[in-house]
């Protein structure tokens, strides 16, 4: 069975400050990783995902996750906060074969204060 | 535009009646899902459909049928509402395993029982 932790319901950051937000998970088979981000009253949007290959991904508005297999992570980063990262962030995890459901964390609430 | 459509978009019922939530996406996917979204619980999978004619469970399905219609929708349905099912659902789809697909989200349906 596959299962995502992510630490910490909810993370302030100051304006220009560095975004950590931390997600670890459990998988019996090589995982794929991914990243999603919900803003208020909508749906979820994919931020970034770690599938084979470089375990230092890039995805949009700036931010990046890198794969650490080692401590079984994908913590998600960015250099400099803006307040209009202000959101909820979800890990989420699945096997690589097969279209399986995902499992997600239980969302991390980032608030950006100016 | 292309994507996943969910309807409708709020909903009140009473305890006891039925409703059935709609969900077509327009992106020639096979594979469908069902989720509900409840605060700092993340996003649980209730049914999810690998391909049409096929549906299987999800984490939690009791209380729920889900119909796949056809390739496009996939609906689900609360035969008894009861106030346990206030959530925000969420309906999302992938292509054919092309190895690490993304799923692709609807709006959600915001669901209150009372």
């Amino acid at each position: 069975a596959q299962s995502v932790t992510q630490l910490g319901s909810h993370v302030s950051v100051s304006e220009g400050a560095l975004v950590l937000l931390r997600c670890n998970y459990s998988s019996s088979v090589p995982p794929y990783l991914f990243w999603y981000v919900q803003y208020p009253n909508q749906g979820l949007q994919l931020l970034l995902k770690y599938t084979t290959g470089a375990t230092l991904v890039k995805g949009i508005n700036g931010f990046e996750a890198e794969f650490k297999k080692s401590e079984t992570s994908f913590h998600l980063t960015k250099p400099s906060a803006h307040m209009s990262d202000a959101a909820e962030y979800f890990c989420a995890v699945s096997r690589t074969s097969g279209n399986t459901p995902l499992v997600f964390g239980k969302g991390t609430r980032l608030s950006v204060i100016a | 535009n292309a994507g996943v459509t969910q309807t409708p978009k709020f909903q009140v019922l009473k305890t006891g009646q039925s409703m059935t939530l709609q969900c077509a996406q327009d992106m020639n996917h096979n594979s469908m899902y069902w989720y509900r979204q409840d605060p700092g619980m993340g996003l649980r999978l209730i049914y999810y459909s690998a391909s049409e004619g096929t549906t299987d469970k999800g984490e939690v399905p009791n209380g729920y049928n889900v119909s796949r219609l056809n390739k496009r929708e996939f609906s689900l349905r609360l035969e008894s509402a009861a106030p346990s099912q206030t959530s925000v659902y969420f309906c999302a789809s992938i292509p054919r395993d092309t190895g690490a697909p993304p799923q692709h989200f609807g709006d959600g349906t915001r669901l209150s029982i009372l």
